[in-house]
């Protein structure tokens, strides 16, 4: 176990709607970060959050918005679903220490599925 | 832009035989690497990592990866492998000195062990 939960884990939207996922992260870690797993693809990063700010965001479009709270906890909001975003979504914690190693601590993820 | 390159999308290996999982990666300076795995139905759990030294380095449940840095590669290996270690293995880079703790995902490799 790697003290990330994420909830819920698993929801049914449709086409238009909106989404929010949430994240708890590791005793101890104060960075969040987000992915999404495609079906037969690798995990891809859609933003990190540090001091309750994004400081990082991958190739994803502004529809994909997240907030971190000052318990370091994460929401992962998505606008306007389409069907392409059915995926399991990855909740990663880290501590930020100045260095970063790229040593992320993932949940289980939200599996969202979009009809 | 940085890449990752798995050449096995799906290995079939009985027990007992020897694994290499090939990983390449596309980047012109220092990284840390991973190997992740994902077990049916269970989060993403870090196999083993390298950050600097020893180019060989050994992880969890008998797995060792070699770090090559002239060829960028990380490949995973196991000299004999059991029934338990169906799962799906994932290469993973995060470039040293980037403000986000940003990790890098190859497409994975999906691996089953017949008895």
């Amino acid at each position: 176990e790697t003290g990330v939960t994420q909830s819920p884990t698993h929801l049914i939207k449709t086409r238009g709607q909106q989404v929010t996922l949430r994240c708890s992260s590791q005793s101890g870690h104060n960075t969040v970060s987000w992915y999404q797993q495609a079906l037969g693809q690798g995990p891809q990063f859609i933003f990190q959050y540090y001091r309750e700010e994004e400081n990082g965001r991958g190739n994803f479009p502004p529809r994909f918005s997240g907030l971190q709270f000052p318990n370091y906890s994460s929401e992962l909001n998505v606008n306007a679903l389409e069907l392409d975003d059915s995926a399991l979504y990855l909740c990663a914690s880290s501590f930020n220490s100045g260095e970063n190693t790229g040593e992320l601590f993932f949940g289980e993820g939200s599996r969202l599925t979009v009809l | 832009a940085q890449s990752v390159s798995q050449h096995n999308h799906h290995v079939i290996l009985s027990e007992a035989a020897s694994l290499e999982l090939g990983c390449n990666y596309s980047y012109g300076g220092t990284v840390n690497l991973f190997w992740y795995v994902q077990y049916p139905g269970q989060h993403l759990q870090l196999l083993l990592k390298y950050f600097s030294g020893d180019p060989l380095v050994k992880g969890i449940k008998g797995f060792e990866a070699e770090f090559i840095k002239s060829k960028f590669s990380f490949n995973l290996r196991k000299p004999s492998v059991q029934w338990s270690d169906t799962a799906e293995y994932f290469c993973a880079v995060n470039a040293i000195g980037g403000a986000t703790n940003k990790l890098i995902f190859g497409t994975g490799t999906l691996l089953a062990v017949q008895p």
